[in-house]
């Protein structure tokens, strides 16, 4: 069985600070697909990333970075110098054989205060 | 860029009454998918629809739901007769192929409120 476990229910910072998400997957496929998810107040859920599971290289895309390690099966979602607009639900999401199998986390409330 | 679109954005209907979610998706996409979030939880799958037949659904798809993609370009589902657990956040998603590295892109969401 697939499980995606976001620990952190609710995370609070100012401006500027640096915040991580974590996430913590489970799958006995060897062959799996990790992604992360935004969803603003707005309700959308917006894309972020995909990594599939032999790519363990890091990513960094402006001021969103992604630590993936399977060593502890992390995901972890690095926000620098976090701004106001970062303020959302991030939802992490693990798929294995088919996208059917898709499983999210319950998600980690990120706000952001001026 | 291309983005999977959803109508209506908020519904509010009476117990019992049949609802109907429709749903464009990406047009070079063949998976379509219907998700739940009840309001403050994590995102469930509900089914998936691959040339015009249910792929794979969950245990919370029962009678009460169906899938239609009745012309080439809308997808739609249909809740016969909602019950207030039926309020939920419901996002239609679209993907290139099944296999998982083809990444699911959602629509905005259509809020159902039911009372």
């Amino acid at each position: 069985a697939q499980k995606v476990t976001q620990a952190q229910t609710e995370i609070s910072v100012v401006e500027k600070e640096d915040v991580t998400l974590d996430c913590v997957y489970e799958t006995r496929d060897t062959t799996y697909y990790l992604f992360w998810y935004k969803q603003p107040p707005s309700g959308e859920l917006v894309f972020l990333i995909r990594r599939n599971s032999f790519d363990e290289q890091n990513e960094i895309s402006g001021r969103y970075s992604w630590n993936f390690q399977k060593s502890t099966s992390s995901f972890n979602f690095t926000i620098t110098a976090s701004q106001v607009v970062d303020s959302a639900v991030y939802f992490c999401a693990l798929s294995a054989r088919d996208n059917n199998d898709m499983r999210f986390g319950a998600g980690t409330r990120l706000t952001v205060k001026p | 860029e291309p983005e999977v679109t959803q109508t209506p954005s908020h519904q509010v209907t009476q117990m019992g009454q049949e609802v109907i979610l429709r749903c464009v998706p990406i047009s070079n996409h063949l998976y379509f998918y219907w998700y739940r979030q009840i309001l403050g939880q994590k995102v469930e799958f509900l089914v998936s629809f691959y040339n015009n037949e249910i792929s794979e659904k969950s245990e919370i798809f029962d009678d009460q739901f169906s899938v239609e993609r009745p012309d080439g370009s809308n997808f739609t589902l249909k809740i016969r007769s909602t019950k207030l657990e039926d309020s939920a956040m419901y996002f239609c998603a679209s993907s290139e192929g099944l296999l998982s590295g083809n990444t699911i892109y959602f629509g905005e969401g259509s809020w159902l409120t039911v009372v």
